[in-house]
């Protein structure tokens, strides 16, 4: 069945850095989503990238959308104490399942 | 903000028991969802469920759990006779749009305890 994983699986990040967690997929996708899970919390949507190769910002975020469309990743930039939590990436190839990866827990050092 | 809501919060329960699940999704949406995430693993897809049935399953949906929708506004999650690796959050997610686009709204989970 579909796998989509994730890398790193924890990023310890200095606040002000940059960082950038990466998921691919064993299957080429339809379109990707990712959410951001806070500790405690529950899933939280971000973006949707559907096109190949497309690139969208939110503030510091940049999600990317492989050209194949089987990979994707974010980058964050100057990172800030609100960043901490769980970064998944989900991935939906066939019909509605949305397959989620193991997801990037985001430690920020003050 | 319209939002997803789940009850209880938290159950705890002796092995072999049923447990139910329960959901209410967002008012106006159509496709519906249960996942489960054991304690800091992966979120892991259940089923899906769209116009009073379910149109997709994982493997990990077998014959121990059920999904219904029984008053139009309330969707459930039976668990019919639960096993210590039954233990994870449940979250419910609701989508109104199209079921191959379109944003998941989570609810805050359900904690499972199997003792």
């Amino acid at each position: 069945g579909q796998q989509v994983m994730q890398i790193p699986q924890y990023q310890h990040v200095q606040e002000g850095e940059d960082f950038t967690t990466y998921c691919n997929s064993s299957t080429t996708l339809s379109n990707i989503q990712w959410y951001k899970q806070r500790p405690g919390g529950h899933p939280v949507f971000l973006i949707q990238l559907v096109k190949s190769g497309e690139v969208k910002k939110q503030k510091r975020l940049t999600f990317q959308f492989g050209e194949a469309k089987k990979n994707s990743s974010l980058h964050i930039t100057a990172t800030q104490t609100t960043d901490v939590g769980t970064y998944f990436c989900a991935g939906r190839a066939a019909g509605n399942k949305l397959t989620f990866g193991g997801g990037t827990r985001v430690l920020v050092k003050p | 903000e319209p939002e997803v809501t789940q009850t209880p919060s938290h159950q705890v329960t002796q092995m072999g028991q049923e447990v139910i699940l329960r959901c209410v999704p967002i008012s106006n949406h159509l496709y519906f969802y249960w996942y489960r995430q054991i304690l800091g693993q992966k979120v892991e897809f259940l089923v899906s469920f769209y116009n009073n049935e379910i149109s997709e399953k994982s493997e990990i949906f077998d014959d121990q759990f059920s999904v219904e929708r029984p008053d139009g506004s309330n969707f459930t999650l039976k668990i019919r006779s639960t096993k210590l690796e039954d233990s994870a959050m449940y979250f419910c997610a609701s989508s109104g749009t199209s079921p191959t686009t379109g944003e998941l709204f989570f609810g805050e989970g359900s904690r499972l305890t199997v003792l």
